[in-house]
């Protein structure tokens, strides 16, 4: 089974820190994807990649930044951490159209 | 723009009950249609993938039907079981290959 790695379950960082969210993937997917999860908002796509070193901006990136310097790790980045980043992050790969998740990371900004 | 509803955002029920979750959407030029489960706290986990030229996926319990030209699909539970509580989501592959989601159903199995 495809399986997609997200280094911390929970995370609490004070504002203006600088975060990195680690994604790893084991199955050779092109694509992966980072998306956060807020109540009443559902899932809402930040940035997602079709190649390594490529990306491009999903429909909030502002804020966050993204690293794929390897085929099989994407990373989320918060230059400043902010309170309105307190969010469940959930990253994703797939191999054309189907999609595979990790287990989410909850993110807490004090 | 690809816009996905899910109707209810909550359904309690008692156990034992068939039931029905709904998804629709706005533009019918979909790749697929997937439905996913989602534990509190936790990632979502893949229950059926409906490609754009099929009507219905089963997995055990689960079926799950797709009518493209009205834009719906259900998924309907049989014989729910207090496990089956957690949050249903919908998402449809659109013409870009994004995933667009709905906000997801709620749902609660009372013993």
């Amino acid at each position: 089974d495809v399986k997609v790695t997200q280094s911390s379950r929970y995370l609490v960082k004070r504002t203006g820190e600088k975060v990195f969210l680690e994604c790893v993937q084991d199955m050779d997917h092109e694509n992966m994807f980072w998306y956060r999860q807020d109540p009443g908002l559902g899932l809402r796509l930040i940035y997602f990649s079709y190649d390594v070193k490529m990306k491009e901006k999903g429909d909030i990136p502002e804020g966050y930044s993204v690293s794929r310097e390897k085929k099989e790790r994407f990373s989320l980045i918060l230059e400043s951490a902010s309170t309105n980043q307190t969010s469940m992050y959930l990253c994703a790969s797939s191999l054309g159209i189907r999609y595979t998740f990790g287990s989410g990371t909850r993110l807490t900004v004090v | 723009k690809q816009e996905v509803t899910q109707i209810p955002a909550a359904l309690s029920v008692p156990e034992g009950e068939n039931l029905v979750l709904n998804c629709s959407f706005t533009d019918s030029a979909i790749y697929n249609l997937q439905w996913f489960r989602q534990d509190p706290g936790k990632g979502l986990t893949s229950l059926l993938l409906i490609q754009s030229s099929q009507r219905e996926q089963t997995s055990g319990r689960l079926n799950a039907s797709l009518d493209k030209s009205s834009g719906r699909s259900t998924l309907y539970i049989a014989a729910s079981q207090p496990g089956d509580s957690a949050t249903y989501l919908c998402a449809v592959v659109d013409s870009n290959y994004q995933l667009i989601w709905g906000a997801g159903t709620k749902l609660i199995i009372k013993p």
